[in-house]
């Protein structure tokens, strides 16, 4: 299976710290991308890094690929409050759109 | 622009009853996914369409069956409803392209009791 599997399963900080969340995976890529979700309602798509990139920056988004070890990083910068969701990494894309999600990462951000 | 729809919002069922759900694709995408998210777990795939043909499919049991119509607008049906059916069911919907990224609908969560 390509699945991910996102570490750790639940994370709490304070508002103002960072964040780090990570996923690792079995199989070759086309890209992985990252996704939120709030209160168990739909996902709501973060980041996208291709196999053929080491790093990616989206506002207060850091996300980072080492395709030899097959994991990934997602790093929150500076979190707040409205950042409390669960998030997942989603492998796949080498039979078109079929995506493997992990368990993902509960995060949750004290004010 | 309106993004992917989906209907009902929640639905309760009982065992062996069957189920229809529907979901709307943003306007001009012609990929829709189905996906299945019970609670505590991440979405697993059940279904891919594009340009109305069956793209791929998850390790679902034959009650699960999915259709995509001109529109783009896609129907997926389960049958012989167990309790352990009872989940978030995704749909989301992509613009050209292999890999490229998901958009969801607000999902539909299916009890069975």
């Amino acid at each position: 299976s390509q699945q991910g599997e996102e570490d750790p399963q639940a994370l709490s900080i304070q508002e103002g710290e960072n964040a780090t969340m990570n996923c690792s995976y079995k199989t070759s890529i086309n890209n992985l991308q990252w996704y939120r979700q709030n209160s168990g309602r739909g996902l709501v798509h973060l980041i996208l890094i291709r196999s053929n990139e080491r790093e990616k920056h989206s506002g207060r988004l850091r996300v980072t690929l080492d395709t030899s070890k097959k994991s990934s990083s997602l790093l929150i910068t500076a979190s707040r409050a409205a950042d409390t969701a669960s998030y997942f990494c989603a492998t796949g894309g080498n039979n078109f759109n079929k995506f493997y999600f992990g368990s993902g990462t509960k995060l949750n951000v004290k004010p | 622009d309106a993004g992917v729809t989906q209907s009902p919002t929640h639905l309760i069922k009982t065992r062996g009853q069957q189920v229809t759900l529907r979901c709307s694709p943003i306007s001009g995408h012609k990929s829709v996914s189905w996906y299945q998210q019970v609670l505590g777990q991440g979405p697993q795939f059940i279904f891919q369409y594009y340009e109305k043909e069956e793209r791929g499919r998850g390790n679902f049991p034959d009650r699960f069956s999915a259709r995509q119509f001109p529109n783009y607008s896609s129907e997926l049906n389960v049958n012989a409803l167990l309790l352990g059916d009872s989940a978030l069911y995704l749909c989301a919907s992509t613009g050209q392209g292999v890999g490229e990224k998901l958009f969801f609908g607000s999902g539909t969560q299916l009890s069975v009791l």
